[in-house]
């Protein structure tokens, strides 16, 4: 149980175009979902929370209107890097919680990751 | 002062040795604790999680917690040389959206 899927896995796109990634909770209704983005061999940084059928909350620092988050049902969000430029390659990783798990309360289950490259 | 400390590392064990993992936090309101794995290149998974003071133990790993003095621990037992990887701690305080608060990670090395 507690599965989490992302999608694509990897991507390679031109600089100025958007890209979309989504996570979906395969296996128990996600109400919340975290974004996250990691560089290489730096610690992971939470970019957004998204609760289920509301704004997603964005951290300090990061831009809403360019990384436009998603979370129209239970089991799936998704993250638009809008007009993309190589700065924005990175490891982008999601990551879900959810209260039907029994005995679960706060863990959170991450999606494999997909790896952007800006060119 | 960071709100997750760990060292660094690397860590570096035999295999069949008990690698230990230390973590200190600074918000003793802290409520939720979780260890985890995190090889290079790919997403963090969970490990063990503990809510309350004492020890928690599945197959090789055990968590430890204190409260009082606001650290959490990982032991592995029989180190292997797939334990190899970075162990994340993680924490969860009251509010703030009940997100994770990461530390840095140590790196361990379970050396054949």
């Amino acid at each position: 149980g507690a599965v989490v899927s992302q999608h694509p896995s990897r991507v390679i796109c031109k600089s100025g175009t958007s890209v979309k990634i989504e996570c979906r909770s395969l296996d128990f209704q996600a109400t919340t979902m975290f974004w996250y983005r990691q560089f290489p061999k730096k610690s992971l940084m939470l970019m957004a929370t998204s609760n289920e059928g509301s704004k997603a909350t964005y951290e300090q620092g990061v831009e809403k209107d360019k990384f436009l988050i998603n979370h129209a049902s239970l089991t799936l969000s998704t993250l638009t890097v809008t007009s993309a430029h190589p700065e924005d390659s990175s490891f982008y990783i999601c990551s879900a919680r959810g209260p039907g798990l029994a005995g679960k309360r706060d863990e959170q289950f991450f999606g494999p990751g997909t790896r952007l490259t800006v060119l | 002062q960071k709100e997750v400390e760990q060292n660094s590392g690397p860590l570096s064990v035999p295999e069949g040795a008990i690698a230990s993992l230390n973590c200190t936090y600074s918000d003793r309101g802290s409520q939720s604790f979780f260890w985890y794995r995190q090889y290079s290149g790919k997403s963090p998974e969970l490990i063990m999680f503990i809510y309350s003071n004492g020890d928690k133990e599945d197959g090789r790993f055990t968590a430890q917690l204190n409260k009082a003095s606001q650290y959490v621990s990982l032991l592995i037992r029989d180190s292997q040389p797939s334990d190899s990887a970075t162990y994340l701690c993680a924490v969860i305080n009251a509010g703030n959206n009940r997100k994770l608060i990461w530390g840095l990670g140590t790196s361990l090395a379970v050396n054949p």
